[in-house]
């Protein structure tokens, strides 16, 4: 099924640990997104990439890296897991009309 | 401070009864998204939009670009209406959203 894939669903980990999410699509769009979901804040982007080999900073990057491995993975790096960064992330996608979001992250830090 | 502003936050209807969200942005936007987001689930693009008004099923979306307000309708509501509806504003040169804090509702049969 076209559309955004993002690995894992859930995850715990404890603070100081370091974890990869995965996200890809196959849908061939240039650009894409990173956010992160907390209750009563909304969506927020972390991290983003409008083309291939380009990534920038969103609202919130502090703690976390990006890699923009080809056209179709984007990965979000947590280097040194921290409580503050429990929440859920959506990977998306978009090219010149609608965005595809994938179907989230719950990460929890303990 | 939200550059994107929903209301209501929580609504709640009976089945049948017309519903609308209303969504304000303060950014110059080149479209403005709504999203639905069912309990524990991912997020679905129901519309994009730039001006006018747009239709699919029960659901209708308006946007006033001068106004810089956006509305979603729903007519004669269902209980598998039930979900959080998230405006989103799409601007810059990255296409990056920039989203409203969502409207959570309740559809009671």
């Amino acid at each position: 099924n076209a559309g955004v894939t993002q690995t894992p669903k859930f995850q715990v980990l404890k603070t100081g640990q370091s974890m990869t999410l995965q996200c890809a699509q196959d849908m061939n769009h240039n650009s894409m997104y990173w956010y992160r979901q907390d209750p009563g804040m909304g969506l927020r982007l972390i991290y983003y990439s409008a083309s291939e080999g380009t990534t920038d900073k969103g609202e919130v990057p502090n703690g976390y890296n990006v890699s923009r491995l080809n056209k179709r993975e984007f990965s979000l790096r947590l280097e040194s897991a921290a409580p503050s960064q429990t929440s859920v992330y959506f990977c998306a996608s978009t090219a010149t009309y609608g965005y595809t979001f994938g179907s989230g992250t719950r990460l929890t830090v303990v | 401070k939200n550059e994107v502003e929903q209301s209501p936050q929580n609504l709640t209807a009976q089945e049948g009864e017309f519903i609308t969200i209303n969504c304000s942005y303060s950014v110059g936007i080149s479209a403005l998204h709504w999203l639905q987001q069912h309990p524990g689930g991912g997020i679905v693009s129901l519309f994009m939009l730039s001006s006018g008004k747009k239709k699919h099923g029960r659901l209708i979306a308006t946007i006033n670009i001068q106004e810089k307000h956006s509305s979603l309708h729903i007519t004669a509501s269902h209980p598998r209406d039930s979900a959080v509806y998230i405006c989103a504003a799409l601007s810059g040169s990255a296409r990056q959203l920039t989203f409203g804090s969502g409207t959570q509702l309740t559809v009671l049969p």
